[in-house]
């Protein structure tokens, strides 16, 4: 039973707009959240994190928005680029009780120039 | 640091063959997984280690996996008998506990292919 859900396979976006991919989580244990980008025959590389004492986190082009009422979470990028074509997973912890991180399916964004 | 290193890159081997995965963890680190990536479910953690102990194995799908960690810098992962529905990509990552961040850093992947 998958406790992190993306339920966007794949993303298509023109280069310069915003990307939005979405995470739903089930646990509600879960106090810190995860982007990992995985780009092909590579293992994933981590992005951008939020603890759950926030809503938002930036670093760039990237922003994380967390709404844990709705246990919803979401990664921006502004302004996407070609560059960011990869696949996109959305992670979660329960880090007060264990570091095991449980991860979604992923999104394929493509990124079109 | 060279980051998590995983052999082989590619494996492929007959149905009923016993397959070995390698995975050696950056020094340091205090947590070691193991995670499967398929199409239909993604990522799925099969085990993971703290301080070369299984913490949590309810992961591995069935009894044809096992996994090891003798010391802090080596950990292996494996399938006797392979079954064609193995075939997967498998990462090895590693993390470091006390950091606020609970980051985990992953291999390169073991491409397994199952004939």
């Amino acid at each position: 039973d998958q406790q992190v859900k993306q339920n966007s396979p794949s993303l298509s976006v023109q280069e310069g707009r915003i990307s939005i991919l979405n995470c739903d989580y089930t646990n509600s244990m879960f106090d810190y959240f995860l982007w990992y980008k995985k780009y092909p025959a590579e293992g994933p590389t981590f992005l951008i994190s939020i603890s759950s004492i926030k809503d938002k986190n930036e670093d760039g082009r990237f922003t994380v928005f967390l709404n844990k009422s709705a246990k919803h979470l979401s990664l921006h990028i502004v302004p996407s680029q070609p560059g960011d074509s990869a696949v996109y997973f959305c992670a979660a912890s329960a880090s007060s009780n264990d570091y095991k991180l449980s991860f979604g399916a992923g999104t394929t964004v493509t990124v079109r120039a | 640091d060279a980051g998590v290193i995983q052999s082989p890159r590619h494996e492929v081997t007959e149905m009923g063959q016993e397959v070995t995965l390698r995975c050696k963890p950056i020094s340091g680190h205090d947590y070691l997984f193991w995670y499967r990536q398929t199409m239909m479910r993604g990522l799925e953690l099969l085990i993971y280690f703290n301080n070369n102990v299984p913490i949590d194995d309810s992961g591995m799908p069935e009894d044809r996996f096992s996994a090891k960690m003798p010391n802090a810098s080596f950990s292996t992962l494996k399938i006797q008998p392979s079954e064609p529905r193995d075939s997967a990509v498998y990462f090895c990552a590693s993390s470091k506990i006390g950091t606020v961040n609970t980051e985990a850093f992953f291999g390169q992947g073991t491409r397994l292919t199952v004939v």
